[in-house]
């Protein structure tokens, strides 16, 4: 099952904040977010192994609402490396099954 | 630089072709997946491979065929494809499967079917 990502693309100045929110209609047993340039390869961000739990890695963070099937990335004070496409991924089994991808601009 | 290696990164081929893609991962990981990335399409799962076996063949077409060699190696053979199978197809592996583990991608490899 497909998490679904929302919004579709952010365009912001930099310096601006961001919310990226991925959901699920089914159970989410752990969230991995990703970010993929224009041309690269998916780079991992982080990963939320269980609800409640937050983390951050500079002055990006994600939360997890496992009670609401939801995961939510943070990008605080944007600044123009961050643009790039984000994929929320959720692991059932074998699968790690990627929304359709947040697409963000910062601009100057 | 990732520890996953994509060749080639770019490819051109005929309908009536027989091409591979290749992918090794330098990481020491079981675990091993083909992806395909698409314009109008989000990163869909195609194989997975855990300890050299396919665990999981996600409805894709025949005339895409996965070979794993060995745990370090990962193949797709491409046949009598159509041009909407044109599209960017990215190798990844982790530690294992299942639920926790981080997947490491590499960096694709464009295929354009003309």
């Amino acid at each position: 099952q497909q998490p679904v990502q929302s919004p579709q693309a952010v365009i912001l100045r930099e310096g601006e904040d961001a919310v990226i929110n991925c959901s699920s209609s089914k159970a989410l047993y752990s969230v991995h977010w990703y970010r993929q340039k224009h041309g690269e390869a998916p780079v991992f961000l982080m990963i939320l192994l269980k609800g409640g739990e937050q983390k951050g890695h500079e002055k990006i963070s994600a939360s997890f609402n496992e009670k609401k099937q939801q995961s939510s990335l943070y990008l605080t004070a944007s600044q123009l490396s961050y643009s790039g496409t984000y994929f929320c991924g959720t692991a059932r089994s074998e699968k790690l099954v990627f929304g359709k991808g947040t697409k963000l601009t910062v601009n100057p | 630089e990732t520890g996953v290696t994509q060749t080639p990164r770019h490819l051109v081929m005929g309908m009536t072709n027989k091409k591979s893609l290749k992918c090794e991962q330098h990481l020491g990981h079981n675990a091993m997946y083909w992806y395909k990335q698409s314009a109008k399409k989000p990163l869909e799962l195609m194989f997975v491979y855990s300890l050299e076996e396919r665990v999981e063949n996600n409805s894709v077409p025949s005339r895409f065929s996965p070979e794993c060699p060995n745990s370090s190696h990962l193949f797709l053979h491409l046949h009598t494809l159509q041009p909407e199978d044109s599209a960017l197809y990215l190798c990844a592996s982790s530690s294992r499967t299942g639920e926790g583990n981080t997947i490491y991608f590499g960096e694709g490899s464009w295929l354009t079917v003309v």
